[in-house]
């Protein structure tokens, strides 16, 4: 089973700052997709990445798929308070239902 | 709202009860998903199914739990005799032929 390791696992930040989150396999991702949770609620799709090197950008937030596609990262730009919640990277790694990581909980202060 | 509805949303229960949780997926979506989510951690995988047939079980889904979609429409997940452990969110989740997955806003199970 492939494993998705994301770092860090809690980020606290003011707003207007920067901030990177990663994910990480020591697997080929087939193709990866970055899902965003907030409190009491199921993850919502952000973005799905399948081409090594791809470079996606929804607003002010950038993600990008490793060339050898077995890492990502997603940078929010000038982060605000509504940017608070946890993102979770997930793969399908092949199969039919997904492979999540344990999150990143980002909070973001006014 | 023509999203994944889950019901009920909390469900607060003694160990040792029955529950049952129900999906009502988006309606043109073949494919139906249960995942568990426990605090601090992410979804994890319990079942899938592919209109009525149920074609992925995860070892998670212990056989305390059964799910059903008879009618290749709504699902439901029922736990038996629930345990401890068994305190999580539940998610359903689902989608067309290799589209994204869709998820609900989940059942909270909470075990006293």
């Amino acid at each position: 089973t492939q494993l998705l390791e994301q770092s860090p696992q809690f980020l606290s930040i003011q707003e207007g700052e920067n901030l990177t989150v990663y994910c990480n396999s020591s697997s080929v991702f087939s193709s990866l997709q970055w899902y965003r949770q907030e409190p009491g609620e199921g993850p919502v799709l952000l973005v799905t990445v399948v081409t090594g090197g791809e470079v996606k950008k929804l607003k002010r937030l950038t993600f990008q798929f490793g060339d050898a596609r077995k890492d990502s990262s997603l940078h929010i730009t000038a982060a605000q308070p509504g940017d608070t919640g946890l993102y979770l990277c997930a793969s399908d790694t092949g199969r039919r239902a997904l492979t999540f990581g344990s999150g990143t909980r980002l909070q973001v202060q006014p | 709202d023509t999203g994944v509805s889950q019901n009920p949303r909390h469900k607060i229960t003694k160990r040792g009860q029955n529950v049952t949780f129900r999906c009502d997926p988006i309606s043109e979506h073949n494919r139906l998903y249960w995942y568990r989510q426990t605090l601090g951690q992410g979804p994890e995988f319990l079942t899938y199914f592919q209109n009525e047939a149920q074609l992925e079980k995860s070892r998670l889904l212990s056989d305390r739990f059964s799910a059903e979609r008879p009618k290749g429409s709504f699902s439901t997940l029922e736990i038996q005799r629930t345990e401890q452990g068994d305190s999580a969110m539940y998610l359903c989740a689902s989608s067309q032929l290799n589209q994204p997955q869709h998820f609900g806003d989940g059942t909270r199970l909470s075990i006293l």
